[in-house]
């Protein structure tokens, strides 16, 4: 199984950059890594995802290394509402007919003001 | 628009009793997923539907659960004789093509809290 290693938790100052590591060596060619946040009492949000090269939205940035071994989700300036649990996903393929997101435990991002 | 509604948003029952939680994806998504997170962890997948078929029941923590999608809409899922383990947060996504294709992000409810005492 493709699986992710992030930390469990970090803290950021409101408008300043946060950079949120994800580790992924057993990705595949063909895995897409995927981002989803989750706030309090929320279901889980996209954020952003991709395959090899950088990408941009208007929540955040992905920057993704060469080898594909590991990516970094970047929010450019953190506010308070940024506050949430931050997961780093690779897509599988379960045995059993289809593609499926396993979420591990994920960051959780504190932001102080 | 609207998304993902899930029903009810809390549920609280007695051990050995049946609950059906229920799921309105957003209108036009073929792809239906549910998932459950328990205190403090990550999500677990349950089943996967595409349309009104379910190709992937392989998350189905025991055949005391079970799911079915009506018209390619909504989808209710089923705990018989709920046990006390079976409590949990129980989160409903869609997404507009199966197979999470790369275009087709889940789109999330906010869930249903299912507490059994």
């Amino acid at each position: 199984d493709a699986k992710t290693t992030q930390p469990n938790s970090m803290e950021s100052n409101e408008e300043e950059p946060v950079h949120l590591p994800c580790n992924h060596s057993t990705i595949s060619g063909t895995d897409y890594i995927h981002w989803y946040r989750q706030l309090p009492s929320q279901g889980p949000e996209y954020v952003i995802h991709g395959l090899t090269s950088n990408v941009n939205n208007r929540m955040a940035s992905l920057a993704i290394a060469e080898d594909r071994k590991s990516s970094t989700l970047i929010l450019h300036r953190a506010t308070l509402r940024d506050a949430a649990v931050y997961y780093c996903i690779l897509r599988q393929y379960s045995g059993a007919g289809s593609y499926q997101l396993t979420f591990g435990k994920g960051t959780k991002l504190s932001v102080i003001p | 628009g609207a998304g993902v509604s899930q029903s009810p948003s809390n549920k609280v029952t007695e051990k050995g009793k049946d609950v059906e939680l229920r799921c309105d994806p957003i209108s036009g998504h073929t792809a239906l997923y549910w998932y459950r997170q328990s205190l403090g962890q990550g999500l677990e997948f349950l089943i996967y539907f595409q349309g009104n078929s379910a190709p992937d029941k392989s998350g189905l923590p025991s055949d005391r659960f079970s799911a079915e999608r009506t018209g390619g809409s909504v989808s209710t899922l089923t705990i018989q004789r709920t046990q006390q383990e079976d409590s949990a947060v129980y989160l409903c996504a869609s997404s507009l093509m199966g197979n999470l294709d790369s275009y087709s992000p889940l789109h999330f409810g906010n869930g249903t809290r299912l507490t059994v005492t």
